[in-house]
């Protein structure tokens, strides 16, 4: 198994302009939560969703973000605009829903700099 | 609180024991987690202990859980300078379904 693949590994943009980064769950996982690191403030859960439904979006830090899951394998994270504060590490993660024991698979990240 | 809460810095030196602690908040947690996040990547899973545990030992680590105090532990024997990275302790939520992750502690390990 591949793992969580999420895709750029690096992005760097300008202000303004529009992010959007990518994940692939574990085949047959079917929850998918989206979290955000920074120094100042750790690790954020952001969403997460079970069945491709967006379950808990309340970590989302404002109106410019946005996050879809249109089939099981396939996620988005989109940053419309960006701004320099949003400078951080974007993980993905994925889990079978209600498998305790099995707890999250985190993909690799992506690191994120808007100038 | 709602915070999992753990100590930020941890250093050692090579050969050594660790201890990181964390203190959670969910008195009906059933799972508890230990996450390892080396540089550049993301958090992988360690161990976890089911509630009922007091203890649980997997080569070089060891957990131990106080359930009374919801304090969580653990122990890396012999540390290594390749276990220097960030530790993550996590407790299942009953209520919302999901984890919820402790700040971190970073452990630095000196030759």
């Amino acid at each position: 198994d591949a793992g969580v693949i999420q895709s750029p590994r690096h992005e760097v943009t300008e202000m303004g302009q529009e992010v959007t980064l990518r994940c692939k769950p574990i085949s047959g996982h079917n929850s998918l939560f989206w979290y955000r690191q920074t120094m100042m403030r750790g690790l954020e859960l952001l969403i997460y969703f079970n069945n491709n439904v967006p379950i808990d979006d309340s970590g989302m830090p404002e109106d410019r973000f946005s996050a879809k899951m249109p089939n099981a394998s396939f996620s988005t994270l989109k940053i419309q605009p960006s701004e320099p504060r949003d400078s951080a590490v974007y993980f993905c993660a994925s889990t079978i829903r209600g498998s305790k024991s099995y707890g999250y698979t985190f993909g690799s990240g992506t690191r994120l700099t808007v100038v | 609180g709602e915070d999992v809460e753990q100590s930020l810095f941890l250093s050692v030196r090579e050969g050594d024991s660790s201890v990181i602690n964390c203190t959670y908040t969910d008195s009906s947690s059933t799972y508890l987690y230990w996450y390892k996040q080396e540089p550049g990547a993301g958090l992988q899973l360690l161990t976890y202990i089911f509630s009922n545990m007091d203890m649980k030992q997997d080569q070089r680590l060891t957990v131990l859980l106080n359930k009374k105090d919801k304090h969580l532990s653990l122990r890396i024997a012999d540390t290594q300078t390749g276990d220097s990275a960030i530790y993550f302790c996590a407790e299942w939520r009953t209520g919302f379904q999901k984890l919820v992750f402790g700040t971190g502690t970073r452990l630095l390990v000196s030759p």
